[in-house]
């Protein structure tokens, strides 16, 4: 079954609005988790990495102010899109990772498609 | 920076065929490489792994091995099967646990 779920899976906003996606970790309890963005036809570029309780790390050229990140539990971390403009349009997936070391796993959410109009 | 670079796709073949998608790494350390699957309406699933040079990864009738001589990491399967229709990832984890993608390359075999 699913280890990850994302909400929503599909989401259509106007310019200028704000949009919050969820990403859950179903099976354990996840103090990592990343956030991607995947352009058609490319490859996916982690966004920013979300630790529980603290701030998330973005990666660089990742505006902070405008990719939001709160990972307020240990199995919740959500993304807010603000004033979102069409050029923010894309497919946005988390991750988490589960373990440590050579047994390190990490599992992918379905993702969500954002339009942005 | 480190890097992935994999064939373009699609690839499409026939039932039954070989498959090879071509996957080569830039990367300063040792790094872990994996092939990931992501399957229509699905999200990634892992396929195969390989942690140290020369280690064949293998699952579900796939292989890869890490090949630090060549900086590679090609996937492989002796008959694709229609099931198996998906776009292919490879990947590389450095040592601060980030995963380094390719552009993925989409297979679709034909009955």
């Amino acid at each position: 079954g699913a280890v990850v779920s994302q909400h929503p899976s599909w989401v259509i906003c106007k310019s200028g609005t704000s949009v919050k996606i969820e990403c859950r970790s179903l099976d354990f309890q996840a103090t990592t988790m990343f956030w991607y963005r995947q352009f058609p036809k490319q490859s996916l570029m982690l966004m920013a990495t979300s630790n529980e309780g603290s701030k998330a790390t973005y990666e660089q050229g990742v505006e902070k102010d405008k990719f939001l990140i709160n990972h307020a539990s240990l199995t919740l971390s959500t993304l807010t899109v603000t004033s979102a403009h069409p050029e923010d349009s894309s497919f946005y997936i988390c991750s988490v990772i589960n373990g440590g070391g050579s047994s390190y796993e990490q599992y992918f959410g379905p993702g969500t498609r954002l339009t942005v109009t | 920076g480190d890097s992935v670079t994999q064939m373009e796709g699609p690839v499409t073949l026939s039932e039954e065929a070989f498959l090879t998608i071509n996957c080569t790494y830039t990367a300063t350390g040792y790094p872990s490489l994996f092939w990931y699957v992501q399957y229509p309406g699905e999200g990634l699933q892992l396929l195969l792994k390989a942690t140290k040079a020369d280690d064949k990864g293998s699952n579900k009738g796939f292989e890869a091995t890490y090949r630090k001589e060549t900086t590679s990491f090609h996937l492989e399967k002796g008959s694709v099967q229609v099931s198996d229709s998906a776009v292919y990832f490879c990947a590389l984890r450095d040592s601060s646990y980030k995963l380094i993608f390719g552009s993925g390359t989409r297979l679709l075999v034909r009955p």
